[in-house]
């Protein structure tokens, strides 16, 4: 069964880095994944697609402090120079056979 | 502007009805797959259904078959959702998004702000 498993929550300083874990299920460790942000009270947005071999495609506008890499089942999204405006839910999804997958999503909070 | 904006929602009893929308606009909404994902209140994001460019592959999640309907109409630039027989744990709000492509279903990559459906007697 494909699964997405998320840290409930992370936390991090203003201007400092975090990067976030989306861990694949086993015998899928070859899906691409993507990154999702939900700040408070909004609807999602697209932040990028992350693939197997650590290459990504970022979503329009999105600056160059988000940026996606890989190693085995794990797919991870790196932010630098936080931001109050990064405080946000960030969800990982992936796909197949026309089904889609959120992980649970990691709560980050910039303090 | 890229721009997708979801109408519809409201408060509606158990075992009752009904059908969202989506409109789109700054884009060839024919080009692409469509999604709902909904939001349960203080919940993670859930999958509930996509349908293909020309509507030849719909799929939906295991708890909403049987009961929901995706439909879209390129000639409107719109997509619909019909939710039938409406239990307490659909209450959510309902997004509206855009995939990557126009054939095979990946990735969201524009959202609506959403609709807010409350299952209650």
């Amino acid at each position: 069964q494909l699964v997405l498993t998320q840290s409930p929550s992370a936390s991090a300083s203003l201007g400092a880095s975090v990067k976030l874990t989306c861990t694949l299920s086993s015998g899928h460790s070859n899906y691409a994944i993507a990154w999702h942000q939900q700040q408070p009270e909004k609807g999602p947005r697209y932040l990028m697609k992350v693939n197997r071999d650590g290459s990504h495609t970022k979503g329009d506008g999105i600056p160059d402090r988000f940026s996606g890499s890989s190693s085995g089942a794990e797919r991870y999204l790196a932010i630098s120079s936080l931001q109050s405006e990064d405080e946000a839910d960030y969800y990982c999804q992936t796909w197949g056979a026309g089904i889609q997958v959120f992980g649970g999503g990691t709560k980050l909070t910039v303090l | 502007e890229v721009q997708l904006v979801e109408s519809g929602g409201g408060l509606v009893k158990p075992g009752g009805s009904l059908r969202l929308s989506c409109e789109a606009s700054g884009f060839s909404f024919n080009s692409f797959c469509m999604h709902w994902v909904r939001q349960a209140p203080g919940k993670g994001l859930e999958w509930v259904s996509s349908i293909t460019s020309t509507s030849d592959y719909i799929y939906y999640a295991d708890s909403v078959k049987g009961r929901f309907t995706i439909s879209r109409d390129n000639a409107k630039n719109s997509l619909h959702l019909q939710v039938n027989s409406l239990r307490a744990e659909d209450t959510a709000v309902y997004y509206c998004a855009r995939d990557l492509t126009s054939t095979t279903v990946t990735i969201p990559d524009v959202w609506g702000k959403g609709t807010t459906v409350t299952v209650s007697s």
